[in-house]
């Protein structure tokens, strides 16, 4: 089985300030790891993800993340945060064998304080 | 690529009526997923479909709860009897069946119970 704990349902930063939003997986095979973003009344935007490739993942809007198996972790990170990257956040994780079925985190809500 | 298209955005309905949401997905995505969002939720997989074939319905939350994808194109969700918990937003979203495809979402419908 396959889940995602996302440490941090509230992260508050600075504008210019780095972004680290915390993603933790469990998964019994090689995990697909993705994140998400989502603003007020919109459905989910695809930022990043992670099939097995390289470790270090880039994405749009200049975030990336780092899959660390031997953390299982999928961290989430931008080195300078807009105003613009204000909304919520979720890590999803799939695996091979699960038809593609997504396992959604409970999600952060980043807040950029100018 | 249009985007994955639901409808409508928002449905207000009184308890104990019958509600119909239609999504329209990605033309060429032949994997069609539904998800319920309550409040402060990630996003809580319903059921999926490939092509035609709904090839997992034991998360549906209810036998009040049902989807159809007829013709392997667009896919409906229907709530029988609506109660007051039924009030979320419920997401569809596409994928091609290719391994580790992201999911790509609609909007959303935003469903209200009175």
């Amino acid at each position: 089985a396959q889940s995602v704990t996302q440490l941090g349902s509230h992260v508050s930063v600075s504008e210019g300030a780095l972004v680290l939003l915390r993603c933790n997986y469990s998964s019994s095979v090689p995990p697909y790891l993705f994140w998400y973003v989502q603003y007020p009344n919109q459905g989910l935007q695809l930022l990043l993800k992670y099939t097995s490739a390289a470790t270090l993942v880039k994405g749009i809007n200049g975030f990336e993340a780092e899959f660390k198996k031997s953390e299982t972790s999928f961290h989430l990170t931008k080195p300078s945060a807009h105003m613009s990257d204000a909304a919520e956040y979720f890590c999803a994780v799939s695996a091979l064998g699960t038809g593609n079925q997504f396992y959604f985190g409970t999600g952060t809500s980043l807040t950029v304080i100018p | 690529d249009t985007g994955v298209s639901q409808d409508p955005r928002h449905k207000i309905t009184k308890r104990g009526q019958n509600v119909t949401f239609r999504c329209d997905p990605i033309s060429e995505h032949n994997r069609l997923y539904w998800y319920r969002q309550t409040l402060g939720q990630g996003p809580e997989f319903l059921t999926y479909f490939q092509n035609e074939a709904q090839l997992e319905k034991s998360r549906l939350l209810s036998d009040r709860f049902s989807a159809e994808r007829p013709k392997g194109s667009f896919s409906t969700l229907e709530i029988q009897r609506t109660e007051q918990g039924d009030s979320a937003m419920y997401l569809c979203a596409s994928s091609s069946d290719r391994l580790a495809d992201p999911q790509h979402f609609g909007d959303g419908t935003r469903l209200s119970i009175l």
